[in-house]
C-alpha cells in the first residue's frame, strides 16, 4: 500500500457546484496533515492544514479521519479559479513529509 | 519579507554530468527541504538541511547531495546524472522551533532539469 493515496482525477466539475477529495495515508503514526495547492508549472502553495477537530476557510472544509486514516477536502460554490492540482501532505513524527500524487480539478464554465 | 528564490529557473544537461541547483530561504526560515517532482507525480522528499546539517532523508542514493550554508541558503548537488532524474526541482523553507521544523513549508518556484 503506498505511504499517502488520492485519485488523481480529472475531476470535470460545473462551476457552482461542490466537489471532495479524499487521501488515504497507511502510517497510523502519522502526526500532521495538509492540503497544498498546485497550479500547472508553478510551486505548490498551503491551502490549509488538517485539524482532527476539522476546519473550515471559506468555501473549503478539511476532516480527518484517523480510524480510517484518511482526510478529505470539501469545496463549495466551486470557482473558475478553483482549478488546479490539490496534493494531500502527511507528516509523520520523524519530521519526514509525504506528498500524494495529487488530484487534478477542473472547473468548468 | 523575501520569499524562497532558486536557480536556474530550466537546465539542461547530459547523462553523466554533474548539476548543482541553488536556493535561498524565505527571511527568517533556517530550515530547508528539497523535493525532486516528475511529471505528474508528487514531489518526493529528498533531504531536509537545518544548522548546516542533513536532517532527514528521503529514498535517494548518494550521488544526490547537499549543503547549507550559515545565511540558510542551500544547494543541491546531483552527480552522475541520469535520464529519469530530469524533473522540476523544488526548495521549501520553514522555521524550526528547537524540536521540528514547523509545519508550514513554503516553496520557491522550482528548477526544472532536463536530462538529454
Amino acid at each position: 500500500r503506498k505511504e499517502v493515496e488520492q485519485d488523481p482525477g480529472p475531476f470535470n466539475v460545473p462551476e457552482g457546484a461542490t466537489v471532495a477529495f479524499n487521501c488515504t495515508y497507511s502510517n497510523s503514526a502519522s502526526q500532521s496533515f495538509f492540503w497544498y495547492r498546485q497550479d500547472c508549472r508553478k510551486e505548490p502553495k498551503l491551502l490549509m492544514s488538517v485539524y482532527s477537530s476539522g476546519n473550515e476557510d471559506g468555501r473549503f472544509t478539511a476532516q480527518l479521519n484517523r480510524a480510517s486514516q484518511y482526510i478529505s477536502l470539501l469545496i463549495r460554490d466551486s470557482k473558475l479559479s478553483d482549478s488546479a492540482t490539490y496534493l494531500c501532505v502527511v507528516k509523520d513524527g520523524d519530521d519526514k513529509i509525504i506528498f500524494g500524487k495529487g488530484t487534478r480539478l477542473h472547473i468548468l464554465p | 519579507e523575501t520569499g524562497v528564490t532558486q536557480s536556474p529557473t530550466h537546465l539542461i544537461k547530459t547523462r553523466g554530468q554533474q548539476v548543482t541547483l541553488r536556493c535561498s530561504s524565505q527571511s527568517g526560515h533556517n530550515t530547508v527541504s528539497w523535493y525532486q517532482q516528475a511529471l505528474g507525480q508528487g514531489p518526493q522528499f529528498i533531504f531536509q538541511y537545518y544548522r548546516e546539517e542533513e536532517n532527514g532523508r528521503g529514498n535517494f542514493p548518494p550521488r544526490f547531495s547537499g549543503l547549507q550554508f550559515p545565511n540558510y541558503s542551500s544547494e543541491l548537488n546531483v552527480n552522475a546524472l541520469e535520464l529519469d532524474d530530469s524533473a522540476l526541482y523544488l526548495c521549501a523553507s520553514s522555521p524550526h522551533t528547537g524540536y521540528s521544523s514547523t509545519d508550514t513549508q513554503y516553496f520557491g518556484p522550482g528548477t526544472r532539469l532536463t536530462v538529454l
